[in-house]
C-alpha cells in the first residue's frame, strides 16, 4: 500500500490555475496508474483523469480542455493543473492509486488508495 | 456519459438491520466495471466492492455486491456501528462516473 499526500493553495482566484501536487510515498511513482478525483462540498464525486504509468493521460470530457496531469519523477510527485478556474470548481481535490488488471474472475479496475484529500476554495 | 442512480438517497437503519443500496445506470455495464466505496465524513473514500461482487482487502462478509445490466446492489447484511457512512457506486467508462450517494443514517 503506497501513501498519498496532496498539497497545494487552498484558494485560488477566478480565471486563474490550480496547481496541486500529490506526493507519493511507499512505492516508485511509474509502477503504476493515477488519478485526480474530486468532491465539491457535501456532494458527490468528479473523475479528473487518469495519468499513467508510461506516461499517457486520459481526461475527463467535461474538463479535457482545461486539465494537464504530469509527474515528477525525481520528486515522486503526481501534479494537477486545472486553468481558467470558476466557483464550480471549488472542491476537496484527491489523489488516488488506480488498480487494474485480470484475476482468476476477469479484469478489474477500482482506485485502491487515496490521498486525505486538499479543499481548494476559487473566490475572489 | 453514462449517469448512475443511486436510491435511497438517505437511508435511516438501526444496528443489526440489513441494508439494501441500489445503484442504477443509464447504460448497460459489465458487473466486472462495477465498483462500491464507502467514505465517512472527513476522509477519503474506501474501497468496499469491486468486481461487482469482490470483497476488496480486509472488507467484512457482511459486505456483498450484486447485480447485471443496469441494476446493481450493494447489502450490508447486519449494520454495525461503523458502517454509517456513505456509498457511492462507480462504473469503469469513458468518461467514469459515480452515483451521486446513500448514506446510510442510524434510526
Amino acid at each position: 500500500q503506497v501513501q498519498l499526500q496532496e498539497s497545494g493553495p487552498g484558494l485560488v482566484k477566478p480565471s486563474e490555475t490550480l496547481s496541486l501536487t500529490c506526493t507519493v510515498s511507499g512505492g516508485s511513482i511509474t509502477n503504476y496508474d493515477w488519478s485526480w478525483i474530486r468532491q465539491p462540498p457535501g456532494k458527490g464525486l468528479e473523475w479528473i483523469g487518469y495519468f499513467y504509468g508510461g506516461g499517457a493521460t486520459k481526461y475527463n470530457p467535461s474538463l479535457r480542455s482545461r486539465v494537464t496531469m504530469s509527474i515528477n519523477t525525481s520528486e515522486n510527485q503526481l501534479s494537477l493543473r486545472l486553468s481558467s478556474v470558476t466557483a464550480a470548481d471549488t472542491a476537496v481535490y484527491y489523489c488516488a492509486r488506480l488498480s487494474m488488471g485480470y484475476d482468476d474472475t476477469g479484469f478489474y479496475h477500482f482506485f485502491e488508495d487515496w490521498g486525505q484529500g486538499t479543499l481548494v476554495t476559487v473566490s475572489s | 456519459e453514462n449517469v448512475l442512480t443511486q436510491s435511497p438517497g438517505t437511508l435511516s437503519l438501526s444496528p443489526g438491520e440489513r441494508a439494501t443500496l441500489s445503484c442504477r445506470t443509464s447504460q448497460s455495464v459489465s458487473n466486472r466495471l462495477l465498483t462500491w466505496y464507502q467514505q465517512k465524513p472527513g476522509q477519503a473514500p474506501r474501497v468496499l466492492i469491486y468486481g461487482g461482487s469482490t470483497r476488496a482487502t480486509g472488507i467484512p462478509d457482511r459486505f456483498s455486491g450484486g447485480g447485471s445490466g443496469t441494476v446493481f446492489t450493494l447489502t450490508i447484511s447486519r449494520l454495525e456501528p461503523d458502517d454509517f457512512a456513505v456509498y457511492y457506486c462507480q462504473q469503469y467508462g469513458n468518461p467514469l462516473t459515480f452515483g451521486g450517494g446513500t448514506k446510510v443514517e442510524i434510526k
